[in-house]
């Protein structure tokens, strides 16, 4: 069974610094892998997705991650975060079980606090 | 853009009870997911339906029962409620048209059992 690992639970960063979120992923074939972002006792929200092509994937909000395979990676990037950055992101891996089963496995999550 | 609508945003129910929970998915989107987030936890998949027929199965109790609908919307019928049931359940939708497999959240349902 596939399996999403995000390291670290927790992240705090300076608003204007760079941001690096980690995702490691199991999986036997080329996974379709997503981050998602949630504000508390909201929705997610899809940041950027990645199935095939440029490994280098642009999302919304300024975000892009880069597809690893040799580290089978997935880490989630921002060269300057702002304050309105502060949430929970979650890193998924779609699994393909047939049909049109496109179920997502998430990560534990990584919460992000901003200070000022 | 219409996005997935879940009624009702908030509900809170008795020890025992029964509650339903509703899902509208994106227009001409097919497939409905139902995700269940503890606090604190990752989303965890529940059940899925493809053209109003079960498609996948995840960790959803016996107590938990589901359907979608000609409409292509979806219920959740979770009977004999337990305090640990108290979650926020998500509904997702996305289509397989144009290769697309991006699966659309809604806002959840935050279900408290007291």
């Amino acid at each position: 069974a596939q399996s999403v690992t995000q390291p670290d639970i927790h992240i705090t960063v300076s608003e204007g610094a760079s941001l690096e979120l980690r995702c490691n992923y199991s999986y036997g074939a080329t996974p379709y892998l997503f981050w998602y972002v949630q504000s508390p006792g909201q929705g997610l929200q899809l940041l950027l997705k990645y199935f095939s092509g440029d490994t280098l994937v642009q999302g919304i909000k300024g975000f892009e991650a880069e597809f690893k395979r040799s580290q089978s990676s997935f880490n989630l990037r921002k060269p300057s975060v702002h304050w309105s950055d502060a949430a929970e992101y979650f890193c998924a891996v779609w699994r393909d079980s047939g049909g049109s089963n496109y179920k997502l496995t998430f990560g534990k999550g990584t919460l992000l606090t901003v200070n000022p | 853009a219409a996005g997935v609508i879940q009624s009702p945003r908030h509900l809170i129910k008795e020890k025992r009870e029964t509650a339903t929970l509703k899902c509208y998915p994106i227009p001409r989107h097919d497939t409905v997911y139902w995700y269940q987030q503890g606090p604190g936890q990752d989303p965890q998949f529940l059940i899925s339906f493809y053209e109003k027929m079960q498609s996948d199965k995840g960790s959803i109790p016996d107590r938990f029962s589901a359907q979608q609908f000609s409409d292509y919307h979806s219920e959740l019928n979770m009977s004999s409620l337990e305090l640990g049931d108290s979650a926020l359940y998500f509904c997702a939708s996305s289509t397989v048209d144009r290769g697309s497999y991006e699966q659309y959240f809604g806002p959840g349902t935050r279900l408290t059992v007291t």
